[in-house]
């Protein structure tokens, strides 16, 4: 089946600091990628819509310029997290969708900033 | 954008016994509508979806079942192991192709 690696599995940043969160599809090409943040025990909310070569799409309340999506190519979409704060910490999800598997889920990165 | 409402929160089963979990959506639009399970601190697992031309699909203990009128749908797991314990998510994906989460479940099989 298709699968989507996610890099780093956990980081831990100073306050201030940015970090960035990778996102590849490995065996398939994802013309779209999608960015969920989990919070301890809660749903896994969207944050944004990658689309290879063109700007993201951001749900209401997710701030664009601290949230920066980058996906230039099929197969890598990268989250970066810019300067960073405690209340950003945090379960960062990527899925890709794939026309034959429907949505994968990349490992997760947990976020600490401190 | 879609609002996916889930119930309960928590569930708790004696093993053996049937667990069923409800979904609701805001949104007419949407058409495809999977069933995550979480185990903590991973990624969500696709354990059954339903697309909006199907009313019910089943797949060994698992069925997911779909009123489109009422814009909610359900999942029920039968015959419950120890291992179905986990957090389980609906979700329901737009026109726009964006997939939104329930609140999720926690469901806690009791040996």
């Amino acid at each position: 089946g298709a699968v989507v690696s996610q890099h780093p599995s956990w980081v831990i940043c100073k306050s201030g600091t940015s970090v960035k969160i990778e996102c590849r599809s490995l065996d398939f090409q994802a013309t779209t990628m999608f960015w969920y943040r989990q919070f301890p025990k809660q749903s896994l909310m969207l944050m944004a819509t990658s689309n290879e070569g063109s700007k993201a799409t951001y749900e209401q309340g997710v701030e664009k310029d601290k949230f920066l999506i980058n996906h230039a190519s099929l197969t890598l979409s990268t989250l970066t997290v810019t300067s960073a704060h405690p209340e950003d910490s945090s379960f960062y999800i990527c899925s890709a969708q794939d026309s034959l598997y429907g949505y994968t889920f990349g490992s997760g990165t947990r976020l600490t900033v401190v | 954008g879609e609002n996916v409402e889930q119930h309960p929160s928590t569930l708790s089963v004696q093993e053996g016994d049937s667990a069923v979990i409800k979904c609701t959506y805001s949104d007419s639009a949407s058409n495809y509508f999977p069933w995550y399970k979480q185990e903590l601190g991973k990624r969500p697992q696709l354990i059954i979806d339903i697309r909006s031309n199907v009313g019910e699909k089943k797949d060994q203990r698992i069925a997911v079942t779909l009123n489109k009128t009422a814009k909610h749908f359900s999942l029920h797991i039968t015959e419950t192991q120890p291992e179905d314990s986990a957090v389980y998510f609906c979700a329901a994906q737009t026109g726009a192709n964006n997939l939104f989460f329930g609140t999720g479940t926690r469901l806690t099989v009791i040996p």
